[in-house]
């Protein structure tokens, strides 16, 4: 089976302060994407960031980098400079299926709260 | 502005009624997919749909039911046979070979 694990349920940082969110995953595909994505109390689902596996280089998106680790599948979230606005629950998630069954898996998530 | 739409954002029904929650999309994706969302909870897919006139069940579909009639439409319908439908539920489109979903602010179902 196809799995997501996010290890971490509860993180907390000072504001400015840098933070890691893990996430590891279990495919036996050999090409596909991964996805972060941060939902704040209001909510809203918002892509953070996108990786594609056959890229050796890790994405970034301002604040946002991802540490990608393909023989071990890891997928980790670096948030630089963290600020108030980045509390928020955070989920990674990655594709399965294929044809009419392509859909994402997502992880339980880790609630990260930036502290003033 | 492209995007998607959820209406309502909360909705308060009556034990044994059913319910449809609205999820339009004008990004022309041809992937929508439906989630429910406990308190702390993740994801858990309920429907999802690649294309006009298919759908799939997801891990959750007992009490639920869809329709695709059109591109942009994919509504939900919570019946009465659902045994806890009180969540918070989010409507998702995607591009089919892109992958990442866009999401809907969501609606909010209490159900007393």
């Amino acid at each position: 089976a196809q799995t997501v694990t996010q290890s971490q349920p509860e993180m907390s940082v000072q504001e400015a302060e840098t933070v890691t969110l893990s996430c590891t995953y279990d495919t036996s595909e050999s090409n596909y994407y991964l996805f972060w994505y941060k939902q704040p109390p209001s909510r809203q689902m918002i892509l953070v960031i996108r990786q594609e596996a056959y890229k050796q280089q890790n994405a970034t998106e301002n604040r946002f980098s991802v540490n990608f680790q393909k023989a071990a599948k890891s997928f980790s979230l670096k948030i630089s400079d963290s600020q108030l606005g980045d509390t928020a629950m955070y989920f990674c998630a990655f594709p399965t299926g294929g044809g009419s069954n392509y859909k994402l898996t997502f992880g339980k998530g880790t609630l990260l709260t930036v502290n003033p | 502005d492209g995007g998607i739409t959820q209406s309502p954002k909360y909705l308060f029904r009556k034990e044994g009624q059913n319910v449809t929650l609205s999820c339009e999309q004008n990004l022309n994706h041809d992937a929508m997919y439906w989630y429910r969302q406990d308190p702390g909870q993740g994801l858990r897919l309920i429907y999802y749909s690649q294309i006009v006139n298919d759908f799939q069940k997801g891990d959750i579909a007992e009490g639920y039911s869809v329709s695709r009639e059109k591109k942009e439409s994919f509504p939900l319908t919570v019946t009465s046979a659902q045994k806890n439908p009180t969540a918070f539920y989010l409507c998702a489109s995607s591009s089919y070979r892109a992958g990442e979903q866009y999401f809907g602010p969501g609606t909010r179902l209490t159900v007393t």
